[in-house]
């Protein structure tokens, strides 16, 4: 089968750093998201790893090991408007061209002043 | 561009009731996916198309039914609907890169 699994919250105060981890167990794998979703709201699209390693946009920056099935994800300079959940998801193998993603069950971020 | 759209925002039905919630998007995307999202969880993939007049099912299906006559415009049906699908319901679409465009929701309720 196929499982996510991520901390279900974190709190951090105002301008610190937080890391969001993520573990995944699929039966193959194409890629990990990250999307936010703020409460009430539709979730939007943050980043897309396919490779090993760090991509940053702006204070956010993803993070993944195929090898060791793991991703993360860290916001800088944490801001209030960060308060909200973040869900990692996998597209796996076997969804072909259908960009099918697995979704985790969200790590809701509460940011503090 | 509206991106995508969703009608209606809240509903209530009674147990056994049907209705089909709307989603419609303008940004001649190909691929379009249903959710639902129970309280405090992630997303569960209901339906998918790839294409107008492609469907499939996703991870929970049950209880629930698609069409895709167009490009822009994939309903969901409910049928005889009961408890267990009170949830909010999202629409989402992709041109086929890694992104997914969220609709803004409907909230379902049903007693």
């Amino acid at each position: 089968g196929q499982s996510l699994e991520q901390p279900s919250e974190v709190t951090a105060v105002e301008g610190a750093i937080v890391q969001i981890n993520c573990t995944y167990q699929t039966s193959g794998f194409y890629g990990l998201s990250w999307y936010q979703q703020h409460d009430g709201g539709a979730p939007t699209f943050l980043s897309y790893n396919a490779l090993d390693g760090l991509e940053e946009t702006g204070r956010f920056s993803s993070f993944l090991s195929r090898s060791d099935s793991y991703g993360y994800l860290l916001l800088q300079e944490l801001q209030m408007k960060d308060s909200a959940s973040y869900f990692c998801a996998v597209r796996v193998v076997g969804s072909g061209n259908t960009g099918k993603l697995i979704f985790g069950q969200g790590t809701t971020l509460q940011v503090k002043p | 561009n509206a991106g995508v759209t969703q009608t209606p925002k809240f509903r209530i039905l009674k147990i056994g009731q049907s209705m089909t919630l709307q989603c419609a998007q303008d940004m001649n995307h190909n691929y379009m996916y249903w959710y639902r999202q129970d309280p405090g969880m992630g997303l569960k993939l209901i339906y998918y198309s790839v294409g107008a007049g492609i469907t499939d099912k996703g991870e929970v299906p049950n209880g629930y039914n698609v069409s895709r006559s167009t490009t822009e415009d994939f309903p969901l049906r409910l049928e005889l609907a009961a408890p267990s699908q009170t949830s909010v319901y999202f629409c989402a679409s992709s041109s086929g890169s890694n992104e997914q465009f969220f609709g803004p929701g409907t909230r379902l309720t049903v007693l």
